[in-house]
């Protein structure tokens, strides 16, 4: 089955502890993204890449960071997890970057 | 920048009707348009993308419409279900920021009673 898996889908961490949100496609897809979900503000883009070794900061990128080491995964780091970084995580992909846009269920991220 | 907007924030009807729910943006310069539904603590799942050289789409009791020069497009469904209780979200990719940038409306809220 085509999918973008992401995990984990819950996480409740404290201030300052390094995590990882895995994000992972097997549609082969070129572009992947990554986005928060936050009540009132939408749906906003944190990064993105268009191929391996490519990425690039979208409207929200202060205190991530990401990876595209290999065409399917895209990894989502915080490397010292704030309280306003609570948020729902969405991982998506798409053939390029242009292309109909498939997401991922979604990592509820709760940092205390 | 580019703006979408979507009215109403929130929607209820009785089961069977047909119904339309509204997307606006403020550049029509775009590369295409997607529509998207979202259930409550769910992902987003892709329903209907329109190249900006099309008018509409379709996909079973989903009809999608483009009309760039007025910055508007519409989603249409036909005999609603209470399965298509969702949020429904319509999202643009602006020319003037790249293809890789797309920018969302709020969503709409929809209710379908049985």
């Amino acid at each position: 089955e085509a999918q973008v898996t992401q995990n984990p889908r819950y996480l409740i961490t404290v201030t300052g502890k390094k995590l990882t949100v895995t994000c992972s496609q097997n549609m082969n897809h070129e572009y992947m993204s990554w986005y928060r979900q936050d009540p009132g503000l939408g749906l906003r883009q944190i990064y993105y890449s268009m191929n391996v070794e490519v990425t690039d900061k979208g409207d929200v990128p202060e205190g991530y960071k990401v990876s595209r080491k290999e065409k399917r995964n895209f990894p989502l780091i915080l490397e010292s997890p704030s309280p306003n970084q609570t948020s729902l995580y969405f991982c998506a992909s798409s053939f390029f970057e242009g292309g109909e846009l498939f997401f991922g269920e979604g990592s509820r991220l709760t940092v205390l | 920048k580019q703006e979408v907007t979507q009215i109403p924030a929130a929607l209820s009807v009785p089961e069977g009707e047909n119904l339309v729910l509204n997307c606006s943006f403020t550049d029509s310069a775009i590369y295409n348009l997607q529509w998207f539904r979202q259930d409550p603590g769910k992902g987003l799942t892709s329903l209907l993308l329109i190249q900006s050289s099309q008018r509409e789409q379709t996909s079973g009791r989903l009809n999608a419409s483009l009309d760039k020069s007025s910055g508007r497009s519409t989603l249409y469904i036909a005999a609603s279900q209470p399965g298509d209780s969702a949020t429904y979200l319509c999202a643009v990719r602006p020319v003037i920021q790249g293809a890789q940038k797309l920018v969302f409306g709020q969503g709409t809220r929809l209710t379908i009673n049985p």
